[in-house]
């Protein structure tokens, strides 16, 4: 089976950074992906990692650590607009078919 | 613009009721998706297909089903609702499998209310 821990919720203010874990457990791992999703919204996609290291786009970058089967999405210079839910996401073997499958995400507060 | 709908927003209907929940995407990707979102639950697959004539069960897939017949089209529907079913459902399409690389791309949701 397949299982992910992060977080249920960060909280910090604007112009900080913060950093968001997500711990995993699969039968096949391809990757580790990063969703948001605001209040009442749909999720967007922000990255994917298939190799160990850290992917910068913008203000967010995604680390992952294919051993110690952890990642984490590090949001630099908060802003307002970034609080959210993140769900980490892994693309996994399963039986056979490449899926995604979802963590119970982290929400984020930033506070002024 | 390519983009991804679903139909209805919302739907309020009754245990029993055999319910279809639209999505439509013009994105031309061969990958579609369902999911249900439901408090500390994240997201859960319920179905997916990789082509026309493929569908495939997903790890909450007992009491729905879908049937993709074009590329553009992956009706989800729940065969007796029932008030454990009331959820958000997001459809999604994608490029690669899996949508890894690229991400999957969501729909706007339909809220889904069973009583």
């Amino acid at each position: 089976g397949q299982s992910l821990e992060q977080p249920s919720e960060v909280t910090a203010v604007e112009g900080a950074i913060v950093q968001i874990n997500c711990t995993y457990q699969t039968s096949g791992f391809y990757g580790l992906s990063w969703y948001q999703q605001h209040d009442g919204g749909a999720p967007t996609f922000l990255s994917y990692n298939a190799l160990d290291g850290l992917e910068e786009t913008g203000r967010f970058s995604s680390f992952l650590s294919r051993s110690d089967s952890y990642g984490y999405l590090l949001l630099q210079e908060l802003q307002m607009k970034d609080s959210a839910s993140y769900f980490c996401a892994v693309r996994d073997r399963g039986t056979g078919f490449q899926k995604l499958v979802f963590g119970t995400g982290t929400r984020l507060l930033v506070s002024p | 613009d390519a983009e991804i709908t679903q139909s209805p927003r919302h739907k309020i209907t009754e245990t029993g009721r055999q319910v279809t929940l639209a999505c439509h995407q013009t994105w031309n990707h061969n990958n579609m998706f369902w999911y249900r979102q439901d408090l500390g639950h994240g997201l859960r697959l319920i179905h997916y297909s990789y082509g026309v004539q493929d569908t495939n069960k997903g790890e909450v897939s007992d009491g729905y089903s879908v049937s993709r017949s074009n590329t553009e089209d992956l009706p989800l529907t729940l065969e007796s609702a029932a008030s454990s079913q009331t959820s958000v459902y997001f459809c999604a399409s994608s490029v690669g499998l899996a949508g890894a690389t690229s991400g999957q791309y969501f729909g706007p949701g339909t809220r889904l209310t069973v009583l």
